[in-house]
């Protein structure tokens, strides 16, 4: 039973418009989101994260939007650009424990 | 920077054989986790460790072991491999005292083939 999930295997985009990556989860229990990103033959590695008590983080081109009633969260890059051409993982996790539950990812491709 | 490393990148054994996975970290992390990464499922977790010698299940643990002697080692093992066991694995760590963001910080990734 996955308790994130990442519905869109992939997405792609026009560089310098707006891409959008959801993610459902269904662990009510799970207090703290996290985004990473993935190359290939890389480890992925930590983009942005957001705490349930946030409805919104923002990090440069980089915003995080949680809505806790839908558990639904979603991560907005703007503008995109070819370099975030990606695997893109949803994570998640409760606060007093060190485990994370990873969605199955979404590949993004921004084309030039 | 966090270092981890993986022992191998690449990795073909046989049906049956045992297989040792390493990683290492250098940031004396107190937390050590194992996925495989398989498309469509993401990364699973396998095991974990919050602590030397201490370890725990993930959601896929069957076929798999670990070991942690060391602090800054976290090993799976293969007892017997299966096809089915053909896979990218990836190690991380983390800091207990990492604030609520407490990130893991990941190695490279073994791609492993079971013939």
């Amino acid at each position: 039973d996955q308790q994130v999930k990442q519905n869109s295997p992939s997405l792609s985009v026009q560089e310098g418009r707006i891409s959008i990556l959801n993610c459902d989860y269904t662990n009510s229990m799970f207090d703290y989101f996290l985004w990473y990103k993935k190359y290939p033959a890389e480890g992925p590695t930590f983009l942005i994260s957001i705490s349930s008590i946030k409805d919104k983080n923002e990090d440069g081109r980089f915003t995080v939007f949680l809505n806790k009633s839908a558990k639904h969260l979603s991560l907005h890059i703007v503008p995109s650009q070819p370099g975030d051409s990606a695997v893109y993982f949803c994570a998640a996790r409760m606060y007093n424990n060190n485990d994370m539950r990873f969605g199955a990812g979404t590949r993004l491709t921004v084309k030039p | 920077d966090v270092k981890v490393t993986q022992s191998s990148r690449y990795l073909v054994k046989r049906t049956g054989e045992k297989v040792f996975l390493e990683c290492v970290q250098d940031m004396d992390h107190e937390n050590m986790f194992w996925y495989r990464q398989d498309p469509g499922l993401g990364l699973r977790l396998i095991y974990f460790s919050y602590d030397v010698k201490m370890k725990e299940k993930g959601d896929i643990p069957e076929g798999y072991s670990v070991s942690r002697e060391k602090k800054e080692r976290f090993s799976l093992i293969l007892e017997s491999a299966s096809t089915n066991q053909t896979s990218m694995y990836l190690c991380a760590s983390s800091n207990t005292a990492g604030g609520p963001r407490n990130e893991q910080f990941f190695g490279p990734g073994t791609r492993l083939t079971v013939l």
